[in-house]
């Protein structure tokens, strides 16, 4: 099973401010996933990594706000731009292993003031 | 598109009550079904599976089983313990996707 290092575990962070969101995975992997869990609710998908390829977002999460970087096959990082309190969320990072098991890290904790 | 409805909480139950937490999806195709687990301050793991109709995915206890005809993927337990407390999350694969289509989750807490 892939083991997932994601930091920071929390922040609090100033409106207007970035973040940026830091995944490490223990093995290489193809597909890298960014999950938004807003308060009380599910796991929304923000995009999928690709390394040496652009991310592909969904409906709703847009590059200039949410810029992702995938340098190699073991990181990628998330970044949280020009944040306001709407995106205080649980950040996750999620790889695909081993055919159709997904791993999950431990998630960002951010609270936007 | 493809959506999960899971049954809301949150759950509560003594230890060794039966627990049923229901899930229902709609997706094209005949999707692959999870169930996800998520305990206090860790990370969502896999608790189960199941691929395809009549499947039976388990797990500590845990079953669930992939009824087509009625496009649920219940997850039951006999005997709940006070470590089973966490949030639940029923979840499909669809297709060529490779993401995952949440529920909202569910959280249990079990008494002792």
């Amino acid at each position: 099973s892939a083991v997932i290092s994601q930091k920071p575990s929390r922040d609090i962070c100033q409106r207007g401010t970035s973040l940026t969101i830091q995944c490490q995975v223990d093995s290489q992997v193809t597909m890298m996933f960014w999950y938004r869990q807003q308060p009380g609710q599910s796991l929304t998908l923000i995009a999928t990594a690709n390394q040496g390829s652009e991310a592909t977002y969904e409906s709703g999460f847009v590059i200039d706000k949410f810029p992702i970087s995938r340098p190699n096959l073991t990181f990628s990082t998330l970044t949280v731009s020009n944040m306001s309190p709407e995106d205080s969320s649980i950040y996750l990072c999620s790889v695909e292993d081993q055919g159709e098991k997904l791993f999950f890290g431990s998630g960002t904790q951010l609270s936007v003031l | 598109g493809n959506s999960v409805t899971q049954m809301e909480g949150p759950v509560t139950l003594s230890e060794e009550a039966f627990l049923t937490i229901n899930c229902t999806y709609t997706a094209t195709g005949y999707p692959s079904l999870f169930w996800y687990v998520q305990y206090p301050g860790e990370g969502l793991q896999l608790l189960l599976k199941a691929t395809k109709a009549d499947d039976k995915g388990s797990n500590k206890g845990f079953e669930a089983t992939y009824r087509k005809e009625t496009t649920s993927f219940h997850l039951e337990k006999g005997s709940v313990q006070v470590s089973d407390s966490a949030v639940y999350f029923c979840a499909l694969r669809s297709g060529s996707a490779r993401q995952l289509t949440f529920g909202s989750g569910t959280q249990l807490t079990v008494l002792p």
